[in-house]
């Protein structure tokens, strides 16, 4: 257990809807970063968030957005979902911005 | 941004040794970390090089030269339950943060 917990862990949902996948991080870890894992694809960058604050954006849709609470905790807001936004949403979580990810068990979202 | 390249599938017997390479291009260097991945799991974190050189760490070693832009996982006494896959990613700085970007992995299969 990497002590990075996310929830849902499975979610399937209809074309055109909104989601809202959440991440607490590990106990004093103020980065985190959102992945999305494809079948056919590696684990892609979407966005880093640090101590509330976006610090880096990747490869992320106009359609996806996501933030960090005061609490540390971040969401990731997925709209107007397609098919190929199916995929495992992953959030890791590091200390600084200096030190190793961990990673949580990661959202299985199907879109159908 | 990066280029990092790993073989896509590679097979050893239980017991052997493995040594998986990984190849990247990118400017900004700020670490290399090597995360393991068996199916719809959550890669977990094997190891980490910023200096030239060997770290172990048990039966895992990993090995980088910065300027070759090469590193290598190397898996001693390989168990069946190493099958998986192996995640090479290159930390680069980018506008204050840092951020690893991963390769697409290499499937290891440990047969007996």
């Amino acid at each position: 257990d990497s002590g990075v917990t996310q929830t849902p862990k499975h979610l399937i949902t209809a074309t055109g809807q909104r989601v809202t996948l959440r991440c607490s991080p590990r106990s004093g870890d103020l980065s985190v970063y959102w992945y999305q894992q494809s079948l056919d694809q590696g684990l892609q960058f979407l966005i880093q968030y640090y101590n509330g604050e976006e610090r880096a954006k990747g490869n992320i849709l106009e359609r996806f957005s996501a933030q960090q609470f005061p609490d540390l905790h971040s969401e990731l807001n997925l709209s107007s979902l397609e098919l190929g936004d199916s995929a495992l949403y992953f959030c890791a979580s590091q200390q600084g911005l200096n030190t190793e990810a961990f990673f949580g068990q990661g959202t299985r979202l199907t879109v159908v | 941004g990066q280029n990092i390249d790993q073989p896509t599938e590679m097979t050893a017997t239980e017991g052997a040794i493995v040594q998986i390479n990984c190849t990247y291009q990118t400017s900004g260097f700020n670490g290399l970390f090597w995360y393991q991945q068996h199916a719809g799991e959550a890669p977990t974190f094997l190891s980490y090089n910023v200096l030239d050189g060997l770290e172990e760490k048990g039966r895992f070693s990993s090995f980088l030269s910065r300027s070759k832009g090469y590193s290598y996982l190397l898996l001693k006494e390989l168990q069946m339950k190493d099958s998986a896959s192996y995640l090479c990613a290159v930390r680069e700085s980018s506008g204050g943060s840092y951020i690893p970007t991963f390769g697409r992995g290499t499937s290891l299969i440990v047969h007996p």
